[in-house]
């Protein structure tokens, strides 16, 4: 059963460090994305690769965020330094993205509270 | 820039009774069409999409959605809701830029 796989599931962190997200895609993906969904502002788009290669992470705060795919079975999303704004659910989902149509699999999210 | 609309943050529906979720998008050109569901503390799943094949879409558990150009709309309906069926769900589009924009969700309760 092809899954997205994100680790970790939960994390708390004090403000300042360092946070690292991983997201393993689907095999044969095409394309990459990365949501953030918060109480207030529900699902934010912050950033997207198509064949590893980032269209838009115009989403992204800039000055602390960074998001890469090292290969095609790893993303990473990293904070650094993660202040308590941030605290969030943090999803990754991967699509087979042909003509526009941007269908997108979920994992089950990486649950960030930072103190 | 492309968007969607859900109305009604939590809604309300007895075990039963039809559900009806409404989504309205901003275009003139027709754009991808998707209802997601979330349970707690999961991803989000699809429920069904619309890619232009067919006005009237079926999806997972029982649940159908129609697109309606000429409203702009793609509600989201199930005849009888069953407990099960409470959750957050979600309507997105995409125009054809690999983009997904979702809706501010609805929380559906059931009340039995």
């Amino acid at each position: 059963d092809a899954r997205v796989t994100q680790t970790p599931r939960d994390k708390v962190t004090e403000m300042g460090q360092e946070v690292t997200m991983r997201c393993q895609p689907i095999l044969g993906h095409n394309t990459v994305f990365w949501y953030r969904q918060t109480m207030m502002q529900g699902l934010e788009l912050l950033a997207y690769f198509r064949n590893r290669a980032p269209l838009d992470d115009s989403g992204m705060p800039k000055d602390r965020f960074s998001a890469e795919m090292p290969d095609a079975t790893l993303a990473t999303l990293k904070i650094q330094p993660s202040e308590p704004r941030d605290s969030a659910v943090y999803f990754c989902a991967s699509g087979l993205v042909v003509g526009g149509n941007a269908e997108a699999f979920f994992g089950q999210g990486t649950r960030l509270t930072v103190v | 820039a492309q968007s969607v609309t859900q109305l009604g943050s939590h809604v309300s529906v007895s075990e039963g009774a039809l559900v009806l979720l409404r989504c309205n998008y901003s275009s003139s050109v027709p754009p991808y069409l998707f209802w997601y569901v979330q349970y707690p503390n999961q991803g989000l799943q699809l429920l069904l999409k619309y890619t232009s094949a067919a006005t009237l879409v079926k999806g997972i558990n029982g649940f159908e959605a129609e697109f309606k150009k000429s409203e702009t709309s793609f509600h989201l309906t199930k005849p009888s809701a069953h407990m099960s069926d409470a959750a957050e769900y979600f309507c997105a589009v995409s125009y054809g830029n690999n983009r997904l924009a979702f809706g501010k969700g609805n929380q559906v309760v059931v009340i039995p």
